[in-house]
């Protein structure tokens, strides 16, 4: 059983320059957030994906925006790239509990370490 | 809004000793999860215990427990017979639990765990 995988693992862009980061979640699960770690703090929600919409959204600008597949895989896309998007960025999935009640767990890839120069 | 303090930046302990790693957090809400992940230098964030509010009764995950104090809103994990492998980042962690599909977690900075053989 896959757990959840995320590309690249390491990358390294200038500033002004997209980037698109990639997730494919846990088998099993629909839901995807992404999380944004800048180092030496914790994670920082970006947004949350399911039935391939965005569903709530964190204070993060509109440089950074993201879409979801029928296959449940989503992408983060980052633009115009700054110094202060270098981060860990982590995709955690989840399985939507219709009608009871929700135990809340995430599981979280290994993340794409970010870095613009 | 609801935040989450981890006021230990560093802990360290002897290996087969017990640590307990502190966590405090403020919410206007009644019912509602605590967690604990831990974050080794691999990065991926990995679930380590759970707490429910509406349960009275503390967490137990083999040498992983919790000292849940509702009135007091602090939650601190207590790790007993210390391994080098408990070695981490350890975050504390807040999410309502009435939000749906909601799966938006806050999280405290973080304490790093040395564990000394």
């Amino acid at each position: 059983d896959a757990g959840v995988t995320q590309s690249p693992t390491h990358l390294i862009k200038t500033r002004g320059q997209q980037v698109t980061l990639r997730c494919s979640p846990k088998s099993g699960h629909d839901t995807v957030s992404w999380y944004q770690q800048a180092l030496g703090q914790g994670p920082q929600f970006i947004f949350q994906y399911y039935e391939e919409e965005e569903r709530q959204r964190g204070n993060f600008p509109d440089r950074f925006s993201g879409h979801q597949f029928p296959n449940y895989s989503s992408e983060l896309n980052v633009n115009a790239l700054l110094l202060g998007d270098s981060a860990l960025y982590l995709c955690a999935s989840s399985r939507r509990d219709r009608g009871r009640r929700v135990t809340g767990e995430l599981f979280f890839g290994e993340g794409s370490r970010l870095t613009v120069l | 809004a609801q935040t989450v303090t981890q006021s230990q930046p560093e802990m360290s302990v002897q290996e087969a000793e017990t640590v307990t790693l502190s966590c405090t957090y403020d919410t206007s809400e009644s019912d509602y999860y605590l967690f604990w992940y831990k974050q080794p230098p691999s990065r991926q964030m990995i679930l380590v215990i759970r707490q429910e509010a509406y349960k009275q009764q503390n967490a137990t995950e083999n040498r992983f427990s919790v000292n849940f104090q509702k009135a007091a809103k602090s939650f601190s994990l207590k790790i007993s017979d210390s391994q080098l492998g408990d070695a981490a980042m350890y975050f504390c962690a807040y999410r309502r639990s009435n939000a749906g599909n909601n799966r938006k977690l806050i999280w405290g900075l973080g304490t790093s765990l040395g564990v000394n053989p």
